[in-house]
């Protein structure tokens, strides 16, 4: 079955530590995206990408970095620059905008819990 | 840039009855696309329906339609026959062709027994 994964499902981490948030996708989609979700702010952008090799900013980016080194793969580094990393993550894909007339929403993962202890 | 604003953060219907929910959305690009997911306790995402800004037609969904109005740049959700699995937040958003996809701050709607 195509779908979307992210791993893991709940992820702990101490202050001033890196942590890698896995999100991979066997629909052949183009596009990538991650969010931030916390309690009334809605799905927040941090991160997405176009295409391989290439990767935008979103709204609230800083303290985040991300590669798209293969199609299938997007991951999230949350580094210890990030001053309040405590939150749900959830990744998602589509097929390019561009492409007029076909089924062009985003699939989404089932998150990823991260919280600092 | 886009921006998505649900001005409702949190409402209530009575199981059968009819609920709208409000967008509102700016985007300078001329094709872009609107959604409406839903997102239950589970917290995953589900898609509710699309528009595409290019058609004029309201799109359907069974139970679900929308009231898309371009030139005031709005995209309300109507609920008809509400059922208590549609208790549930739901998200506004909005996607250009730069693949940008930008979500509003949702709003909680609570299915009444």
């Amino acid at each position: 079955d195509g779908g979307i994964t992210q791993s893991p499902k709940y992820l702990f981490r101490k202050e001033g530590q890196n942590v890698t948030l896995s999100c991979e996708q066997n629909l052949n989609h183009d596009a990538m995206y991650w969010y931030r979700q916390d309690p009334g702010q809605g799905l927040r952008l941090i991160y997405y990408s176009q295409i391989v090799n290439d990767f935008q900013k979103g709204d609230i980016a800083e303290g985040y970095s991300v590669s798209r080194e293969k199609k299938e793969s997007f991951p999230l580094t949350v580094t210890s620059a990030q001053k309040n990393p405590t939150a749900f993550y959830l990744c998602a894909s589509s097929i390019p905008g561009q492409e007029i007339g076909r089924n062009t929403e985003a699939f989404f993962g089932q998150g990823t819990r991260l919280t600092v202890v | 840039a886009q921006t998505v604003t649900q001005s409702q953060p949190e409402m209530s219907v009575q199981e059968a009855e009819t609920v709208t929910l409000s967008c509102t959305y700016d985007t300078s690009e001329s094709n872009y696309y609107l959604f409406w997911y839903k997102q239950p306790p589970s917290r995953q995402m589900i898609l509710v329906i699309r528009q595409e800004a290019y058609k004029q037609q309201n799109a359907t969904e069974n139970r679900f339609s929308v009231n898309f109005q371009k030139a005031a740049k709005s995209f309300s959700l109507k609920i008809s026959d509400s059922q208590l699995g549609d208790t549930a937040m739901y998200f506004c958003a909005v996607r250009g062709a730069t693949n940008k996809l930008i979500f509003g701050t949702g709003t909680l709607l609570a299915v009444q027994p």
